[in-house]
């Protein structure tokens, strides 16, 4: 069964950083891409960042978070961070993590097959 | 970068009710579209996948469709536990781009 566990949101002052992780199980996670997807209050969902599997740690960002925040992923223990500097209040969100359906060695981009609960992240001063 | 224009943003129905949500690319996505439903405090769940392909074990009430860029996703008969928000997402560019959601409400 595909399990993905997010943590580390919590509440952070502007101008903070804070790492967040998601644990992955139940799949050959060094073969998927790896996203971040957020939902601010109120609001619809929006993709943050992603992390290619079989293309070597290839790295995408939205335009607003780039240069902000950085994505990376832990092979050996099935691990992706999102490392987020800079935090702004409209950062403040749930962020979930999600799986691409298949292997990127054929395409790079495909929908999410499974997601997590979220994290929240809440900045505010 | 593409622009996904979703409607309704709110649909009030009943159980039994058949129910369409409308999502339109702002250029081709050569059917690289997901729709997903999300209720609060849950994972989101992948209901359709490259337009109209039902993901494994969701019910075969729900169906998506697709002409030129308007896609399509329709519930043909509201059960109680369908009341939730749905969204488009268009994966043919690194953006992944999502609509702006549907919540679809008890009438």
């Amino acid at each position: 069964e595909v399990q993905l566990l997010e943590s580390g949101g919590t509440l952070v002052h502007p101008g903070g950083s804070l790492r967040l992780s998601c644990a992955a199980s139940g799949f050959n996670f060094n073969n998927f891409a790896m996203s971040w997807v957020r939902q601010a209050p109120g609001k619809g969902l929006e993709w943050v960042s992603s992390i290619s599997g079989f293309a070597a740690g290839s790295t995408y960002y939205a335009d607003f978070v780039r240069g902000r925040f950085t994505i990376s992923r832990d092979n050996s223990r099935n691990i992706v961070y999102l490392q987020m500097n800079d935090l702004r209040v409209d950062d403040t969100a749930v962020y979930f993590c999600a799986k691409d359906q298949y292997n990127d060695a054929v395409r790079r981009v495909w929908n999410f097959d499974f997601w997590g609960r979220g994290t929240l992240v809440s900045v505010s001063s | 970068d593409i622009q996904m224009t979703q409607s309704p943003s709110t649909l009030s129905a009943s159980v039994g009710d058949r129910v369409t949500i409308t999502c339109r690319a702002s250029q081709s996505i050569s059917g690289w579209l997901a729709w997903y439903q999300h209720k609060p405090g849950a994972a989101p769940k992948l209901l359709i996948y490259k337009a109209s392909i039902l993901q494994t074990g969701v019910p075969s009430r729900f169906s998506g469709s697709e002409s030129g860029a308007e896609f399509r996703l329709t519930i043909s008969s509201l059960q109680p536990d369908d009341f939730a928000t749905y969204y488009c997402q268009e994966y043919s560019s690194e953006s992944r781009t999502f609509g702006q959601g549907t919540k679809l409400e008890i009438k």
